[in-house]
């Protein structure tokens, strides 16, 4: 099946420092990704979709200054979380459309932000 | 706007058993997808199965099945002969066909297989 990787898969840093996560689609081209936060049992929330070669969209409340999006290729997309503060400390998901296999999105691992 | 509701939060079953979760929508669109997603303690989100309105048939993968009814709005996921390794967060999610490709999510259903 299309496999999604994300790194890192866990990170640390200090409040005012940015963060940067990558997402990679490993066996299919997508077009199209997202990019997730989840809280503790809770759903997941849509924080903004990436085109490639496009700017990425946001969803209404989400800072995009602050959660900076770049889809550079059609297998890679990263998401910066500049001057990160203890309140941006979340679980973060990232999905890729596969184009080939009608419009399923498929998850990478996710990726544990603790902000101190 | 398209919403999606899954009425119970947490469920339990014996290992071996059979289980039902439930998941209705609401949209005035025709053309849409449906999934159900797992998420198990790893936390990685898993493509369970997936389901096109357009199509009658119920899809089947292995033990995973649903029972799609378009007109009720409802989209149920059967697991037989459950396992200890289905214990996860399940999620029903839908799909507008042809839009942007976001999914609207439940708030999901935590299922426990007891051994």
């Amino acid at each position: 099946g299309a496999v999604v990787s994300q790194h890192p898969s866990w990170v640390i840093c200090k409040s005012g420092t940015s963060v940067k996560i990558e997402c990679r689609s490993l066996d299919f081209q997508a077009t199209t990704m997202f990019w997730y936060r989840q809280f503790p049992k809770q759903s997941l929330m849509l924080m903004a979709t990436s085109n490639e070669g496009s700017k990425a969209t946001y969803e209404q409340g989400v800072e995009k200054d602050k959660f900076l999006i770049n889809h550079a290729s059609l297998t890679l997309s990263t998401l910066t979380v500049t001057s990160a503060h203890p309140e941006d400390s979340s679980f973060y998901i990232c999905s890729a459309r596969d184009t080939s296999l009608t419009d399923t999105q498929y998850f990478g691992p996710g990726t544990r932000l603790t902000v101190l | 706007a398209q919403t999606v509701t899954q009425s119970q939060p947490e469920m339990s079953v014996q290992e071996a058993e059979t289980v039902t979760l439930s998941c209705t929508y609401d949209t005035s669109e025709s053309n849409y997808y449906l999934f159900w997603y797992k998420q198990p303690p790893s936390r990685q989100m898993i493509l369970v199965i997936r389901q096109e309105a357009y199509k009658q048939q119920n899809a089947t993968e292995n033990r995973f099945s649903v029972n799609f009814q378009k007109a009720a709005k409802s989209f149920s996921l059967k697991i037989s002969d459950s396992q200890l390794g289905d214990t996860a967060m399940y999620f029903c999610a839908f799909m507008k066909q042809g839009s942007n490709y976001q999914l609207i999510w439940g708030a999901g259903t935590k299922l426990i297989i007891k051994p």
